[in-house]
């Protein structure tokens, strides 16, 4: 199984703020890295495909970056709607994996 | 817009077997896209659980494929997941989505991802 490990775990950030989370996968993936975003009580919302493809409706301050193993999603100027847990996905082979999860925080 | 619900008991005895529901609207069961299942342990990452093709082909993620069943209604547009010889480690979350298909606009890369969730259902083990 390709093992997908995100950095930082967690992290506290202020309205305004830019947030970089990290995706890095155990082996080559090329680009097939999608990004979902989770509320509480509330299914994934898929943010990015292919690591920097922004999904129809998705605000622009939202963006990805990378390829082969290691990758980034940026969002820019963060608004209070962001807070949230960030999760990227392999989509390159079965199983499908996912990382643990990035939880942004009010600070 | 397209819809997914999970429906099924929130609590499930240690050895017993799971059963959910996903009812799909505003899309086809049929249409040419994955219809999955994907869990959440209390505190933990995402975990793919499988898969199934409106024509029957299912892929199972091998860590639990001796336990998992998935199946589809075309006639009542959902799919299922039965999940057997449950224990505590199987608390979770457990959603439903589709895995759709798409192309990047520069290189035209086709990828898949899971496009659409369900809200989840909350399933305990627990005697």
């Amino acid at each position: 199984d390709i093992q997908m490990t995100q950095s930082p775990s967690s992290l506290s950030v202020s309205v305004g703020d830019r947030v970089t989370i990290t995706c890095r996968a155990s082996q080559n993936i090329s680009s097939y890295l999608n990004w979902y975003q989770q509320k509480p009580g509330k299914g994934p919302k898929f943010l990015i495909y292919a690591a920097s493809s922004l999904q129809s409706g998705i605000p622009s301050r939202f963006s990805g970056s990378g390829s082969g193993t290691d990758f980034t999603l940026t969002i820019n100027s963060l608004q209070p709607e962001d807070f949230a847990t960030y999760s990227c996905q392999q989509s390159y082979s079965t199983p499908w994996t996912f990382g643990q999860g990035t939880k942004v925080e009010i600070k | 817009q397209v819809q997914l619900q999970e429906s099924g008991p929130g609590l499930v005895k240690p050895s017993g077997t799971l059963s959910l529901t996903c009812a799909v609207s505003g899309d086809s069961i049929s249409s040419p896209n994955w219809w999955s299942w994907i869990r959440q342990p209390p505190g933990k990452g995402l975990e793919w659980i499988g898969e199934i093709f409106h024509r029957g082909s299912t892929n199972y993620n091998p860590s639990l494929k001796s336990r998992v069943a998935i199946s589809v209604d075309k006639s009542k547009n959902q799919f299922s997941l039965k999940l057997t010889s449950m224990t505590a480690a199987d608390t979770a979350v457990y959603y439903c989505a589709r895995k759709g298909g798409l192309i990047t606009m520069i290189g035209g890369t086709f990828i898949n991802a899971f496009d659409i969730w369900g809200q989840g259902t909350v399933v305990t083990v627990s005697s």
